[in-house]
């Protein structure tokens, strides 16, 4: 059964980066027949996508958030990850790892989500 | 592409028939159209693929229909399990969107 769970720092300080990784178990970062993507949900609010990686590390970004972000992915570790650079208060949410179905029809939809973890950005 | 859920909240009881609407600011391609659930302090669910599939465990009760900017999610008789709420995605050209969401609330 596939598992994602997300790691990193619960606080982070206005203008810093924010880094999470998400671990992937019962499946495999360096499947062709996936995607894996980050989602964020401010408190009280929508959700937002943020970008998404397949495994030969072709990045898709949300505009908004495209010139302060880099997702990566380590096939090797079956983990992939978020930077999210110069932060402000506005980036505080929970943030989400999913994996995506990327082949056959329908396609490009969440199927599998991390539990969540929520990052506060705040001196 | 903005996707539009109507109602922002609906107040229901158990039993009864719940209509949420995801409305998309131009055509789209119904192979691309998902919904969610998202309980409170949980994950979104995936709920229903491809416009009208339903995803693996979801019961027969929640459906989805729709083409080109107009999509449905019908719940046939909320049980109290399903006060949550309801997200509309979509992706298109290496993007995704979500909708603002329909919160389905206990009247």
């Amino acid at each position: 059964q596939l598992q994602l769970h997300e790691s990193g720092p619960g606080l982070v300080k206005p203008s810093e980066t924010l880094s999470l990784t998400c671990s992937v178990s019962g499946g495999s970062t360096s499947s062709s027949s996936y995607f894996w993507g980050w989602i964020r949900q401010p408190p009280g609010k929508g959700l937002e996508w943020i970008g998404t990686i397949y495994y030969t590390g072709n990045t898709y970004y949300n505009p908004s958030l495209k010139r302060r972000l880099t997702i990566s992915v380590e096939t090797s570790k079956n983990q992939f990850s978020l930077r999210l650079s110069s932060v402000t208060a506005a980036d505080t949410a929970v943030y989400y790892c999913a994996r995506l179905i990327q082949t056959g029809s329908p396609r490009y939809y969440f199927d599998s989500w991390g539990q969540g973890t929520l990052v506060t950005v705040s001196s | 592409i903005v996707l539009t859920q109507s109602p922002g909240t609906l107040s229901l009881s158990p039993g009864e028939g719940a209509t949420l609407s995801c409305r998309a600011s131009q055509s789209v391609d119904s192979t691309f159209l998902a919904w969610y659930l998202q309980k409170p302090g949980q994950a979104p669910r995936l709920l229903i693929y491809g416009a009208s599939t339903r995803a693996t465990g979801i019961p027969d009760r929640f459906s989805g229909s729709g083409s080109g900017t107009d999509f449905t999610l019908t719940i046939s008789r909320l049980e109290p399990e399903d006060f949550a709420v309801y997200y509309c995605q979509h992706y298109r050209s290496s993007l995704w969107t979500f909708g603002q969401g329909t919160k389905v609330e206990i009247k």
